[in-house]
C-alpha cells in the first residue's frame, strides 16, 4: 500500500515569510498527526485530527501556526510568519482508530525539512 | 504518560544481538511500552509494544520486567540497516492516542 506522502521535501525561506506543507495520509486512516522535530530531539506533536476534527492542538503555536483537514483526508500545515526557531523537520503521520485498544501504530511520512534564514 | 529514560547512544557489532534498555519507573498499570525507531532522514517506524508479557514479532523482542519499571528491546541479529535512533514510549491509550517521544538511543551497528 502507498505510504504517507508529504511535500515539499525541502524548503528554505527567510524569517517573516510564510510557508505551507502538505500531507496525504494512507487511504482509510481517520487519524492524522503533524509533528515538529528539531535537530537532535524526538518528534513533538503539534496537532492531531480525527477525520476533519481537531483532537489535540495543545502544543501548536496558534499565533503563527495553523492546520486544516477540510475533507478528512489530506491536510496542510501553515506557518505565518516564520521565525528562525521554526527550522525543523515537519513530519506527518496517520493511523487507523482502534477503539478501546492499546494498539497505536502511526505511519510516518518522510517529512519536510524547513530552513528559516 | 510516564517519563522514560534511555542511554543516548550504544554500539553493536553486526550479527550480534542489540539490547536496548529503557527505564520507566513511574509507569502505571494501564500504560503500555511502545518502541519506535527512526532511520536517518526518515520518519519514525513502529517496532513493537507490550503491557507486561514479553512480546516478539518479526522485527524484535520486548522484555518487560515483572515490576514493569524497565524494559529491553532486543534485535536478535543486528544488521547495518538497524542503525537508527530507537525511542521507548509509555502510552496509556485513551481517546487521543498521543505518543510523546523523548530523545531516544542512537544505535550504531558496526561492521
Amino acid at each position: 500500500e502507498a505510504g504517507v506522502a508529504q511535500s515539499p521535501r525541502y524548503k528554505i525561506i527567510e524569517k517573516r515569510q510564510s510557508v505551507a506543507f502538505w500531507c496525504n495520509p494512507i487511504s482509510g486512516h481517520a487519524t492524522l498527526y503533524w509533528y515538529q522535530q528539531i535537530l537532535g530531539q524526538g518528534p513533538k506533536l503539534l496537532i492531531q485530527f480525527q477525520n476533519n476534527g481537531v483532537v489535540d492542538d495543545s502544543q501548536l503555536p496558534k499565533d503563527r501556526f495553523s492546520a486544516e483537514r477540510l475533507k478528512g483526508v489530506d491536510s496542510t500545515l501553515k506557518i505565518q510568519p516564520a521565525k528562525l526557531e521554526d527550522s525543523a523537520v515537519y513530519l506527518c503521520a496517520s493511523s487507523l482508530v482502534y477503539p478501546r485498544s492499546s494498539y497505536n501504530e502511526q505511519f510516518f511520512g518522510p517529512g519536510t525539512r524547513l530552513t528559516v534564514l | 504518560d510516564a517519563k522514560t529514560t534511555q542511554p543516548p547512544s550504544m554500539d553493536c557489532a553486526e550479527g550480534r544481538a542489540a539490547n536496548l534498555p529503557c527505564n520507566h519507573s513511574t509507569i502505571s498499570g494501564n500504560e503500555y511500552v511502545y518502541w519506535y525507531r527512526q532511520i536517518h532522514s526518515q520518519g519514525p517506524q513502529y517496532i513493537i509494544h507490550g503491557l507486561k508479557n514479553n512480546e516478539t514479532n518479526e522485527m524484535a523482542s520486548l522484555i518487560i520486567t515483572e515490576d514493569r519499571k524497565s524494559s529491553t528491546l532486543i534485535l536478535p541479529h543486528a544488521t547495518l540497516r538497524d542503525t537508527a535512533v530507537y525511542y521507548c514510549i509509555v502510552f496509556s491509550g485513551g481517546s487521543n492516542y498521543k505518543l510523546t517521544f523523548g530523545k531516544g538511543t542512537l544505535l550504531t551497528v558496526n561492521p
